[in-house]
């Protein structure tokens, strides 16, 4: 009963690199949330979707960050053009329902960015 | 603006002692809360949830209680054992608006010295 996986575990990049983090949710979920959790800080919600659609991306910065969740393969978080401050832990969450059922979800164990 | 604050950033308990973190929130639309355990290098793992029309949830030594006046909720643990050192995060969500947003607190660290 595999949970929430997600690769790399750890990425380093060089600023003006692209960085592309994968996550393939718990069997039988169909809705994928990107959280994305700065040093010493909560974990900041970035974008819910659903298969082929972006459901809410109201916390993803406007600029450089892309979220995709195709119908077969991992749900797709990529950053073009890393600076410093993307350095982070990302995580990937899903749940089985969604919208207002989508309450319990399911944490991947992270991919951490550092940017040099 | 900060909807969902942990104002204690560690607390430390003896072992067998009740553990109690508490969480305070602004949005009085949010209408389920959930408290999260972190470990060092892994995800959050779920460990407790409460809807807005209850105000009290028990799971075994995991007790989670909701003051919707005071725009408050904790969570008790009793008793504690070493293995809960970890850090907790509350979270809350708001249903009506029909996407699976959680807002997270900045969490606490909770030591349990055996």
């Amino acid at each position: 009963n595999a949970g929430v996986m997600q690769n790399p575990r750890h990425l380093v990049r060089r600023r003006g690199q692209e960085a592309r983090l994968r996550c393939s949710p718990m069997k039988g979920h169909s809705h994928v949330y990107w959280y994305r959790q700065l040093p010493e800080e909560g974990l900041k919600f970035m974008v819910y979707l659903q298969k082929e659609n972006i459901i809410d991306e109201s916390g993803m910065p406007k600029e450089r960050f892309s979220a995709e969740f195709p119908k077969e393969g991992p749900s797709i978080l990529r950053i073009q053009q890393v600076v410093r401050g993307d350095s982070a832990a990302y995580f990937c969450a899903s749940s089985e329902a969604g919208g207002s059922q989508s309450y319990e979800q399911y944490f991947g164990p992270g991919t951490r960015l550092t940017v040099t | 603006d900060q909807q969902v604050k942990q104002n204690s950033p560690s607390l430390s308990v003896q072992e067998g002692r009740i553990s109690i973190l508490n969480c305070d929130y602004t949005n009085s639309m949010f209408d389920y809360f959930l408290w999260y355990k972190k470990y060092p290098a892994e995800g959050p793992t779920f460990l407790i949830s409460i809807s807005s029309i209850k105000d009290k949830n028990e799971d075994g030594r995991f007790t989670v209680f909701l003051n919707k006046s005071a725009k408050h909720l904790s969570l008790h643990i009793v008793p504690s054992q070493p293995g809960d050192s970890a850090v907790y995060f509350c979270a809350a969500s708001q249903g009506s608006s029909n996407t699976g947003k959680l807002i997270f607190g900045q969490g606490t660290t909770l030591q349990v010295k055996p």
